[in-house]
């Protein structure tokens, strides 16, 4: 079936450096999405990526979908205190009618002030 | 614009129990998807509405079975459950083949 490998598992930054994190897959994806979680919340997205090669930003965030659909990566600049929390990445699937995200297993990022 | 809406957030059941959880989506949102996330499988898709009829299901067992209705809500249930059901249930909904939108999710215990 169709896996995502994220990395790293986990990160302990200092305040103010940048971030990066990737997923990789042996499968093609429609779609990339990446979500940050925290504590006992749902996912909120943050970057979706629809074309292959696109390189999109939100504010500090910067995604990036590869040339082959099947890896992408989040970047992170100047890192906060509240970027702390779960990210993961997610692949669009198209069925023949509607659609299933698969999920990578995320990577935790804490900042240290 | 609400945001898509999981009740309860919280839920201690026994063992051998059943239980329905409800999600209402962001207005305007006909697909509604269902995923479980556990520390040890991650999150996982359960199944996917779309105008009342499930369109996709993931490989969960049968006591896992969801319904929704004309106003697009949904709920899923879990019927006789075990220890290993205790999740994070959360609800996604999304326009067409876009983006998907989490619900906070509903926190189930199964003791």
């Amino acid at each position: 079936g169709q896996q995502l490998n994220q990395s790293p598992q986990s990160m302990f930054i200092q305040e103010g450096e940048d971030v990066s994190m990737n997923c990789t897959s042996s499968s093609i994806f429609n779609t990339w999405l990446w979500y940050k979680q925290e504590p006992g919340e749902g996912p909120v997205l943050l970057i979706a990526l629809y074309k292959a090669g696109e390189l999109t930003s939100n504010g500090r965030l910067t995604a990036q979908f590869g040339i082959t659909r099947k890896d992408s990566f989040l970047n992170i600049s100047a890192s906060i205190p509240s970027d702390v929390g779960i990210y993961f990445c997610a692949g669009q699937i198209l069925m023949e009618y509607g659609n299933k995200l698969v999920f990578g297993a995320g990577t935790i990022l804490r900042v240290k002030s | 614009k609400a945001g898509v809406t999981q009740t309860p957030r919280y839920l201690i059941k026994t063992r051998g129990q059943q239980v329905t959880l409800s999600c209402s989506p962001i207005s305007g949102h006909r697909s509604v998807s269902w995923y479980q996330q556990t520390p040890g499988q991650g999150l996982q898709f359960l199944f996917e509405y779309f105008s009342e009829t499930q369109r996709n299901k993931g490989n969960f067992p049968g006591r896992f079975s969801g319904r929704q209705f004309s106003n697009s809500r949904s709920e899923m249930n879990v019927s006789t459950l075990e220890l290993g059901d205790s999740a994070l249930y959360l609800c996604a909904s999304s326009f067409g083949q876009a983006e998907a939108f989490f619900g906070q999710g509903t926190r189930l215990t199964v003791v």
